[in-house]
């Protein structure tokens, strides 16, 4: 089974400071096609999930552009440029290429 | 607007069924793959199923394999989780998402705002 993990599980971030999480896969994400399948998402708190980054590396829409995906294969990261008030909530990463795995979630809070 | 309305959650007994329904608007639906992802309380998310847009293809998590079955309506734009031989592990939000693409691997885009189901003698 594939395993997904996070770090950190949890990111108190200063307004206006940057952060990231990183995403671990036990499987490789990289499909023969060269896309990297792996999602972002973000639930506020009392919220529902929202989809940030698709495919590793692409911003869905309205997504401002202060947050960022990269990485290959098995290691991935979310970077938020300026941390926000409205950023607060838990991150998730999650593989759709074998079993629709989700990470543990990342919760980010404001120092 | 794009929204998608769960409906169908309640209390019920270890053992018995429920259907979950998940109303779609706003977009075509026969275009798009479905999923339902599911939160137990103070937990994380669980992916729970995905049927294609034309349901030829349909994908269960390892946990309600052989119990659950998810099925799409086009006529009512709407599609549903059926949920057999429940469990109290299967006590949690459940949400309907609109997948980005046919296939059902693109991101889910579109989230509903969930329905809970508890499952408790």
């Amino acid at each position: 089974d594939i395993v997904m993990t996070q770090s950190p599980l949890s990111l108190p971030v200063a307004p206006g400071e940057p952060a990231s999480i990183s995403c671990r896969s036990s499987q490789s994400l990289l499909h023969s096609n060269g896309d990297n399948y792996l999602h972002w998402y973000l639930q506020r708190p009392g919220q529902s999930p929202q989809l940030l980054i698709y495919l590793a590396s692409n911003r869905a829409s309205g997504v401002p552009d202060r947050f960022s995906g990269s990485g290959s294969g098995t290691d991935f990261t979310l970077k938020i440029s300026r941390v926000e008030a409205e950023d607060v909530g838990v991150y998730y990463c999650m593989e759709p290429l074998h079993s629709y795995t989700f990470g543990p979630g990342t919760k980010l809070e404001i120092k | 607007q794009v929204q998608l309305v769960e409906s169908g959650g309640g209390v019920v007994q270890p053992g018995r069924s429920l259907r979950l329904s998940c109303a779609a608007s706003g977009f075509t639906f026969s275009r798009d793959a479905m999923h339902w992802v599911r939160q137990a309380p103070g937990k994380g998310l669980e992916w729970v199923a995905v049927i294609s847009y034309d349901e030829s293809n349909k994908g269960y998590a390892d946990s309600v394999k052989g119990r659950f079955t998810i099925s799409r309506d086009t006529s009512r734009n709407t599609v549903y989780l059926q949920m057999n031989s429940l469990r109290a592990e299967d006590t949690a939000v459940y949400y309907c998402a609109k997948d980005r693409a046919v296939t059902g691997r693109l991101g889910m885009d579109v989230w509903g705002q969930g329905t809970t189901v508890t499952v408790s003698s």
